[in-house]
Formats: structure tokens, sequence, C-alpha cells
């Protein structure tokens, strides 16, 4: 069966430090990745999705980067964190070949002080 | 473009009360729906899905049906128990043409509070 993991589950950084966010899936190959993010009390916001290795693409223009080295590795990034980047991350991911439901990984909550 | 809209929340019942969260969609095409769950501290679940019109999607005594006619996906429940307090969210699927992408696209969220 499929599983995905993130780490790591809490983070607490300062203002202007660097992020990395980790993703991983196991029991599928060539998934679709997605990277969201869930501000207190608010709904999700799409922030980047990869179709395969080193395609990411964009939805909001931010403080905040992807990369997929691996197929089922979506790691998501910053250099310089700003407060407005605190919130809950979740990694999704869907299984390739025409399927449209969505798994949620169990999230990464930051926190920027 | 498309867009799912649910009800505001919160929503608050008591134990065994009849639960209904409204959701309506936008989309173009014919997209599947799905209702997910979100616990607190934790991420989300798929509670239930649809991919057709007319069908409905059931999951621990859950319900919702696809109505194409009313552009709609309403979640319901006989009677909640206070183990389902949590975020609700409606989603609709709809595919990225450029490229081989999914994107599912989610309603704001509705927080459900069940009192003993």
């Amino acid at each position: 069966s499929q599983t995905i993991h993130q780490w790591p589950a809490t983070l607490v950084q300062p203002v202007g430090s660097p992020l990395s966010l980790e993703c991983t899936v196991e029991g599928t190959s060539n998934p679709n990745l997605y990277w969201y993010r869930q501000a207190a009390g608010r709904g999700l916001q799409l922030l980047f999705y990869s179709v395969g290795i080193g395609q990411i693409s964009s939805e909001v223009p931010q403080n905040l980067s992807a990369s997929r080295p691996q197929d089922r590795q979506f790691i998501l990034s910053s250099k310089k964190l700003l407060l407005s980047d605190s919130g809950f991350y979740l990694c999704a991911w869907i299984g390739s070949g025409g399927t449209d439901t969505q798994y949620f990984g169990p999230g990464t909550r930051l926190t920027v002080l | 473009g498309n867009s799912v809209t649910q009800m505001e929340g919160p929503v608050t019942l008591s134990e065994e009360a009849f639960l209904t969260i409204n959701c309506t969609y936008t989309a173009t095409g014919y997209p599947s729906l799905f209702w997910y769950v979100q616990y607190p501290g934790e991420g989300l679940q798929l509670l239930l899905k649809a991919t057709k019109a007319d069908d409905k999607g059931s999951n621990k005594g859950f319900e919702a049906t696809y109505r194409k006619e009313t552009t709609s996906f309403h979640l319901e429940k006989g009677s909640v128990q206070v183990s389902d307090s949590a975020v609700y969210f409606c989603a609709l699927s709809g595919a990225v043409w450029y490229s081989s992408a999914s994107k599912i696209i989610f309603g704001s969220g509705t927080r459900l509070s069940i009192r003993p």
C-alpha cells in the first residue's frame, strides 16, 4: 500500500533563517506531488505541484521554492523565512494513470518567530 | 475557472443531530467531487468521493450525492457523534490542460463541533 511521509512534524524557526521540508511517498511510482499551505483557521492554498523529476509548477509567487530530486521525493525550501510563512504545510500525491483522488501526508507545522 | 463554495462555519450540533454541510461548485466538464476531513493537528483524509452525476459517495455514515442540475455535493449524516468533530473540505478535481497533473480545488473548509 502507499504511504506518504513528511518531516519534520513541527518546526520553529527565526525570521530570516532557511527552510527545508521533505516529503516522500512509498508504494507508487511517478506520482503527481503537491505542496499546500494552510494558515491558521483557513483553507488550503496550493503552492507547487510536480508531474515528474525536476518538473515544478508554481501556483503562487512567493518566498518559497520546491524541488523534486527523485521520483518520490518533494522538497519545499526557503532561503529566508518571513513571519507570513507560518502555517501548516501539507504534501499530497495523486497516482499516475488517470486517477484523481489525492492523498495527504500528516503535515508540518511551521512557526516563524 | 473551477471553484468550490461551502457553507461558512463553525457548525455546532448536539450528539445524534442530523448534519448537512452545503457545497456547490462551478466547473467545466465533468469533474470528480470529494469530501475530505481534517482532524485536529492532522493532514486531510479522503472521506468520500463521487465521479459522475447522480453518484452517491458514502463512508462512516456520511453521504453526498453528485447533483449536476444544482451543481451541488452536500454532505449529510443522520446522527453525528462527538468523534465527528473536525474540519470538512469539499473539493473537485480539474485537469491541468498543459500537463498531466490533476489539480484538486478545495473549498474553504467548515469546522464542525459536536456537543456531548
